[in-house]
């Protein structure tokens, strides 16, 4: 069992909008600005797509926006495209050297 | 172009052990911490090891410890891990990554991963 909890699916049609929510508690999503984000293709390298809740590295869409609010983070994916299909995974600071990850989401562009 | 390759990887049995190896390149290792983690089949991500800089300092989840050794050789330009004991659910797709610098709480570059089976 994962320590933050993602839904384990999510769709939406191309050029829509689609929310993926990742809730945790109080000692890692609530208490840190430290949530980040990844797109992973199964047997590709995981791609970083969202940094401390909100930035974007360069190369990252805009599409690709993240928020939180008190022990759930969001990924929010704008103006769907194909190429959006992954499965994506958040993950938050959790004191110390500790990291905790979602069980990840299946992103399907219908 | 910053590229992590990981190797090693295979079929062992419960018990048995295997060295994993993650091969940089774009990329001078000595100059950052790194990390393995893993993923299992139908679970999620989990972090598994961190090494530093230098390699002297390193931290395991608790399920590894005492298991699994991260190391470093910065001439190779290369990390790995030795994982002993290992167990079924060991079982998982290892990925290195990169922290972009001390302190970072994510990881700017991954491996494509390596596939670890521990079953008799």
């Amino acid at each position: 069992q994962s320590a933050l909890t993602q839904p384990p699916s999510a769709s939406g049609s191309p050029g829509q909008s689609v929310t993926i929510s990742c809730t945790g508690t109080s000692s890692d999503v609530g208490g840190y600005n430290y949530v980040s984000w990844y797109q992973h293709h199964p047997g590709k390298a995981p791609k970083l797509m969202i940094y401390d809740v909100t930035k974007r590295p360069s190369g990252v869409p805009d599409r690709f926006s993240g928020s939180k609010s008190g022990n759930t983070a969001s990924l929010t994916v704008s103006g769907l495209q194909p190429e959006d299909e992954a499965d994506y995974y958040c993950s938050s600071h959790a004191g110390g050297h500790n990291l905790a990850f979602g069980g990840g989401t299946k992103l399907t562009v219908l | 172009e910053v590229q992590l390759v990981e190797s090693g990887g295979g079929l062992v049995q419960p018990g048995g052990s295997l060295r994993l190896s993650c091969a940089a390149s774009g990329l001078t290792i000595s100059n950052y911490w790194m990390s393995w983690v893993r993923l299992a089949p139908g679970k999620g991500l989990e972090w598994v090891a961190i090494i530093s800089q230098d390699g002297n300092e390193k931290f395991y989840v608790d399920s590894v410890m005492g298991r699994f050794t991260a190391s470093k050789d910065n001439a190779k330009n290369s990390l790995y891990l030795q994982m002993n004991s290992l167990r079924a659910e060991d079982t998982a797709v290892y990925h290195c990554a990169r922290y972009p610098y001390f302190g970072a709480t994510y990881f700017d570059y991954w491996g494509q991963g390596n596939l670890v089976t521990v079953s008799s």
